[in-house]
């Protein structure tokens, strides 16, 4: 079975510093991949999302991601975060066998100090 | 575009009782609906898939008989809790993909059940 992993539980960082969220998975068919984000309080949103292309992808509010096939990896990136981007963040895969569902990584809580 | 309500947004209900929840895609048509449920401070685990007119789809270890899900029109699925217990209680999370095939999935704000 599909598996999604995310490397941190829960990340701390001060205002303007960088970025780097991992998520890895388990799968080694054609895969989607997407992160979403929920603020405290909110509905899953969606960042950025990966189907095709330039492995590289850029998303809302200054987000951006790579693809790495060969590492099975789909790490999100911001070079400067903001107290506003404290949240939790979701990386989620859909497999090409397994129809529309989404299987989701734990997640990891990100922590921006003012 | 792609919005998606849930209603209520929190429920609170007695042991034995069953609640119903709506789910409802405002501007789009959506061939296939998910619900999932979320743990505080967990993720998401999806509980079944739906499509229009048809039964759901369980994950496994999911009670269908306890967790009944409707999908009546291309706009509206329905999850009934019955006989809720306090174990229950959660965060109840739909969304819904639209029919141009992307898998792109549009959520719900979700409906914080709470079973006393």
């Amino acid at each position: 079975a599909q598996s999604v992993s995310q490397h941190n539980h829960h990340v701390i960082l001060s205002e303007a510093a960088s970025l780097e969220l991992g998520c890895n998975y388990s799968y080694g068919g054609t895969v989607n991949l997407f992160w979403y984000v929920q603020y405290p309080g909110q509905h899953l949103q969606l960042l950025l999302k990966y189907f095709s292309g330039d492995p590289l992808v850029k998303g809302i509010k200054g987000f951006e991601a790579e693809f790495i096939k060969s590492k099975f990896s789909f790490n999100l990136r911001k070079p400067s975060v903001q107290w506003s981007d404290t949240a939790e963040y979701f990386c989620a895969v859909n497999a090409d066998n397994y129809g529309q569902n989404f299987v989701f990584g734990p997640g990891t809580r990100l922590s921006v100090l003012p | 575009g792609a919005v998606v309500s849930q209603h209520p947004s929190w429920v609170i209900c007695k042991s034995g009782t069953s609640v119903k929840i709506e789910c409802r895609s405002l501007d789009f048509q959506a061939t296939t609906m998910f619900w999932y449920r979320q743990f505080p401070k967990q993720s998401l685990m999806l509980m079944a898939t739906s499509n229009e007119g048809s039964k759901a789809t369980y994950e496994q270890g999911v009670e269908k008989d306890k967790f009944l899900i409707n999908h009546a029109s291309l706009t509206l699925s329905t999850l009934t809790v019955t006989s809720a217990h306090p174990e229950d209680s959660s965060f109840y999370i739909c969304s819904a993909t639209t029919p141009t095939g992307t898998y792109e999935q549009y959520f719900g704000p979700g409906t914080r059940l709470t079973v006393t």
